[in-house]
């Protein structure tokens, strides 16, 4: 299996853009997490999903965050409109959502707000 | 709040020691629990996973939980430089992780 597939590898853009970031997970998997990493924060977790449907959103940091998964094999975390505070690393991963958890990371996507 | 707490390091050890990393949490419902490695630049990857009191041992990786104490460590033997990393832990009922601690082995 190629793993978890993120598109783009490397984003960057000016404040107030709209940014979409995209996720494929490993096939068969059935949970899929989004997460953000600075420094500062660490590892957060945004949103994740369980058979497409989103379960838990508290840690979208605002309204300007959205994420769908429209599909099993696809999901999207957009951000409008964006702004420097939201540069970091953006990782997807996926689980076959049992309560083992165990979680298999993208590449990341580093995003950087001008 | 559940948290899941790190020590930041970095923790230096030299090549061929032991390694010992922890991790505290604070929420009693967690019933499993990862440790994963990152590279700088890379993405988290699974080192170990342990769900019951006592230890895991795989190669030379230790895990150890004990929930009454609400702990986990991960002890790593014969520390290689190439262990050098960030290792993150993680309690997966509530899908936290703790900031991680930066580990550095040299040679």
């Amino acid at each position: 299996d190629a793993g978890v597939i993120q598109s783009p590898r490397h984003e960057v853009t000016e404040m107030g853009q709209e940014v979409t970031l995209r996720c494929k997970p490993i096939s068969g998997h059935n949970s899929l997490f989004w997460y953000r990493q600075t420094m500062m924060r660490g590892l957060e977790l945004l949103i994740y999903f369980n058979n497409n449907v989103p379960i838990d959103d508290s840690g979208m940091p605002e309204d300007r965050f959205s994420a769908k998964m429209p599909n099993a094999s696809f999901s999207t975390l957009k951000i409008q409109p964006s702004e420097p505070r939201d540069s970091a690393v953006y990782f997807c991963a996926s689980s076959t959502g049992t309560d083992k958890n165990i979680q298999y990371f993208g590449a990341g996507t580093r995003l950087s707000v001008l | 709040q559940k948290e899941v707490e790190q020590n930041s390091g970095p923790l230096s050890v030299p090549e061929g020691a032991i390694a010992s990393l922890n991790c505290t949490y604070s929420d009693r419902g967690s019933q499993s629990f990862f440790w994963y490695r990152q590279y700088s630049g890379k993405s988290p990857e699974l080192i170990m996973f342990i769900y019951s009191n006592g230890d895991k041992e795989d190669g030379r990786f230790t895990a150890q939980l004990n929930k009454a104490s609400q702990y986990v460590s991960l002890l790593i033997r014969d520390s290689q430089p190439s262990d050098s990393a960030t290792y993150l832990c993680a309690a997966a009922y509530a899908l936290n992780f703790g900031k991680g601690t930066s580990l550095l082995v040299t040679p």
